[in-house]
């Protein structure tokens, strides 16, 4: 089956910096791959998602890449803020399984 | 209002006495599928199912039992808890698996 890493698992960043964080899938299938964020006590919410015929998608301030080829994707927040820290978790379905997430980044926000 | 609901939202038991999660929909949603969350494993998926009467197993379905019976209801039957089973759980639904999910509020299982 599937396998997503993600790294760092922390990430500590001064408010206003951007940040980025990545992962890897092993199945070559795969070709949907969402980003949820997870605030503390609260349930995962989808911030951004890109398929498998798209290189970038940007929304505001978050973007996420594709690499099929490197099967990579990255996360990148810009401009942080204080209502961005949160734990974040990439994943990545193929048409016919389920959905296999990351274990996750924890993203701090220094004052 | 669209929304996933999940019960009971705490739970404690002890080993060996069968428990169940609800989860029920009310998007019409044709997958669903329930995960376990610890710290530093992220969320596992334990089983999902793609519509009525059919269920399959994601990473760490051992232990647990689904049914899907009707489209808006899956619940996750706990046969014989064990301690290891201690976790938060949450059930999501989505029109399939490469949109978006939608997550319950979760339900902390204390097994002990």
């Amino acid at each position: 089956g599937e396998n997503v890493e993600q790294h760092p698992s922390t990430l500590s960043v001064q408010e206003g910096d951007s940040a980025v964080i990545k992962c890897t899938y092993s199945d070559s299938a795969s070709n949907y791959f969402p980003w949820y964020k997870q605030e503390l006590g609260k349930r995962p919410q989808l911030i951004i998602d890109i398929r498998s015929n798209v290189g970038e998608k940007k929304d505001q301030r978050i973007a996420v890449t594709l690499n099929k080829t490197a099967k990579h994707f990255s996360l990148h927040i810009t401009e942080t803020q204080p209502e961005d820290s949160a734990v974040y978790f990439c994943a990545a379905s193929t048409s016919a399984d389920g959905l296999t997430f990351g274990k996750g980044t924890h993203l701090i926000i220094q004052p | 209002e669209a929304q996933v609901t999940q019960n009971p939202r705490y739970l404690i038991t002890v080993t060996g006495k069968k428990l169940t999660v609800t989860c029920s929909q009310n998007m019409n949603h044709e997958y669903m599928s329930w995960y376990r969350q610890d710290p530093g494993l992220g969320l596992r998926q334990i089983y999902y199912s793609m519509n009525v009467e059919v269920t399959d197993k994601g990473d760490v379905p051992e232990g647990y039992k689904v049914s899907r019976k009707e489209k808006r209801n899956f619940p996750l039957i706990l046969e014989s808890p064990s301690p290891n089973q201690t976790s938060l759980y949450f059930c999501a639904s989505s029109l399939n698996p490469r949109n978006i999910q939608y997550f319950g509020a979760g339900t902390r299982l204390s097994v002990l």
